[in-house]
């Protein structure tokens, strides 16, 4: 059972490039949900995903689309990147909306 | 606008004491609310939950407490440990909303 998994750990992009981050659960949860933590910041939640099919805007969507075609994967897309989308980013996973949210251990971005 | 407060970026306290972590909100929707734990080049872990018809939510050595009125809640960590030493992020969220919204966290440092 690994949980929540991210690729890749690392990258780094130039301004203009496009890249999807990858995000996998294996715990059948309906929820899964992308944030992104700036330094010094909270998790602002960029989009996040109820179920196969279905996903919908969270606080900070601009610049990123999403995709929810099985249970276990929601990828996130970057377009073009811009130096502001440098960040850590977490993908999450829960059972419900008021259940406890499971994070994967992240991505680090850098936008040069 | 930062709907979660921790004014507090970091906290040391001698092993074996107590820790209070603090939090703030402002939006009065919120009514449930959650504390994540989170170690370097990791995800945030859960740690405790409340929801707003309870004061107080204990977990071992873990203990919430909620003042509604104040828009108040804090962490109590008794006795502190070594392991404890992590950024503790606060959260809540609404009833029908899957919006969790993060404070910036408060970095905990449990001193031998």
């Amino acid at each position: 059972n690994a949980g929540v998994t991210q690729t890749p750990k690392f990258r780094i992009l130039k301004i203009g490039q496009s890249m999807t981050l990858q995000c996998t659960q294996d715990m059948n949860h309906n929820y899964m949900y992308w944030y992104r933590q700036d330094p010094g910041m909270g998790l602002k939640l960029i989009y996040y995903s109820v179920g196969a099919g279905i996903t919908d805007k969270g606080e900070v969507p601009n610049g990123y689309n999403v995709s929810r075609s099985t249970t276990e994967d929601f990828p996130l897309r970057l377009e073009l990147a811009a130096p502001s989308q440098t960040s850590v980013y977490f993908c999450a996973s829960s059972l419900a909306g008021y259940n406890e949210q499971f994070f994967g251990p992240g991505t680090r971005l850098t936008v040069l | 606008d930062q709907q979660v407060k921790q004014n507090s970026p970091s906290l040391s306290v001698q092993e074996g004491r107590i820790s209070i972590l603090n939090c703030d909100y402002t939006n009065s929707m919120f009514d449930y609310f959650l504390w994540y734990k989170k170690y370097p080049a990791e995800g945030p872990t859960f740690l405790i939950s409340i929801s707003s018809i309870k004061d107080k939510n204990e977990d071992g050595r873990f203990t919430v407490f909620l003042n509604k009125s104040a828009k108040h809640l804090s962490l109590h960590i008794v006795p502190s440990q070594p392991g404890d030493s992590a950024v503790y992020f606060c959260a809540a969220k609404a009833s029908g909303s899957n919006d969790m919204r993060f404070g910036a966290g408060t970095r905990l440092t449990v001193k031998p």
